[in-house]
C-alpha cells in the first residue's frame, strides 16, 4: 500500500528504548486530545485521550502528558517494539465542537 | 459490520469527470466525519455530520465538493469536476456524541484512494 507520511518529521529510535513525540497545539480553548497510530495503507488508529482537565494520563506502554501553558502535547512510548513504527498524529478538538483537527505527524521507525 | 466500511477503496478517474466515495459507519454512531490525506501530509477535516443537524462543512475546499448523509447513517462524498489536485486518500470515521462530553474516539476507515489522471 501507499506509504504515509513520506515528507513528515521522523523520529528514529531502537528496539526497546522509550520514545517520546510531541505535538504543539494552536488553540488554547481545545478541551480534548486524542492520540492516533496510522500504519501504511490504513485508516488511523485511536491510541490514548486527554481532556484539558487533566496533565496526564497512562495506558498500556503508552502515556500522554498535556501542558496547556505552553499549547503542548506529548506521547511517550515504554519500550518501543518494531510494531510501533507508524505515523503518529495528534488531534485537539476546540470547545463547543465536536470537529477534531489533527496535527502533521510523525513517523516513527524502530531499529532491531 | 464492525468497523467503518469505505468503498471504492482505489478509484482512478480521470481529470473532468465526478466522482462519489461512499462511507458506511458503525451501526449506532451519530457523527460522521470525512477527512483527506494527500501523500505525506496530516488529515484535512472536510465535513462533519452529527445527528439531524446541519453539518459543518467549514472544510470543503471548494464548491467541487459536496456530502450528505441520508437516514442518518451511510455517507457520500461527491467531488465534482476533478481535477489532479484532489489526488488524495479520502477517510471516513464516525464515532458516538456523548451528551455532555462532547465526541469521543473516532474510528476510522481504510479509506478510499483517489488518482486523478
Amino acid at each position: 500500500g501507499e506509504s504515509v507520511g513520506l515528507h513528515l518529521p521522523t523520529l528514529s529510535v531502537q528496539e526497546g528504548d522509550n520514545s517520546i513525540i510531541n505535538c504543539a497545539y494552536s488553540n488554547s480553548a481545545s478541551d480534548y486530545f486524542i492520540w492516533y497510530k496510522q500504519e501504511s495503507g490504513k485508516g488511523p488508529q485511536f491510541i490514548i485521550d486527554i481532556r484539558s482537565n487533566m496533565d496526564k494520563r497512562q495506558g498500556q506502554r503508552v502515556t500522554v502528558l498535556l501542558n496547556k501553558t505552553v499549547k503542548h502535547l506529548s506521547l511517550q512510548i515504554a519500550a518501543t517494539q518494531p510494531g510501533d513504527s507508524a505515523v503518529y498524529f495528534c488531534a485537539e478538538r476546540g470547545l463547543n465542537t465536536d470537529k477534531l483537527i489533527f496535527g502533521t505527524g510523525t513517523r516513527l521507525q524502530v531499529f532491531p | 459490520g464492525a468497523g467503518v466500511s469505505q468503498s471504492p477503496s482505489n478509484k482512478v478517474t480521470e481529470k473532468g469527470k465526478d466522482v462519489e466515495l461512499r462511507c458506511d459507519p458503525i451501526s449506532g454512531h451519530t457523527a460522521l466525519y470525512w477527512y483527506r490525506q494527500s501523500l505525506g501530509q496530516g488529515l484535512e477535516f472536510l465535513i462533519y455530520f452529527q445527528g439531524n443537524s446541519a453539518p459543518d462543512k467549514s472544510g470543503l475546499p471548494s464548491d467541487r465538493f459536496s456530502a450528505e448523509r441520508t437516514g442518518g447513517s451511510v455517507s457520500t462524498l461527491t467531488i465534482q469536476r476533478t481535477q489532479q489536485e484532489d489526488s488524495a486518500v479520502y477517510l471516513c470515521a464516525s464515532s458516538l456524541k456523548i451528551s455532555g462530553l462532547g465526541t469521543g474516539e473516532l474510528f476510522f476507515g481504510e479509506g478510499s484512494r483517489l488518482t486523478v489522471l
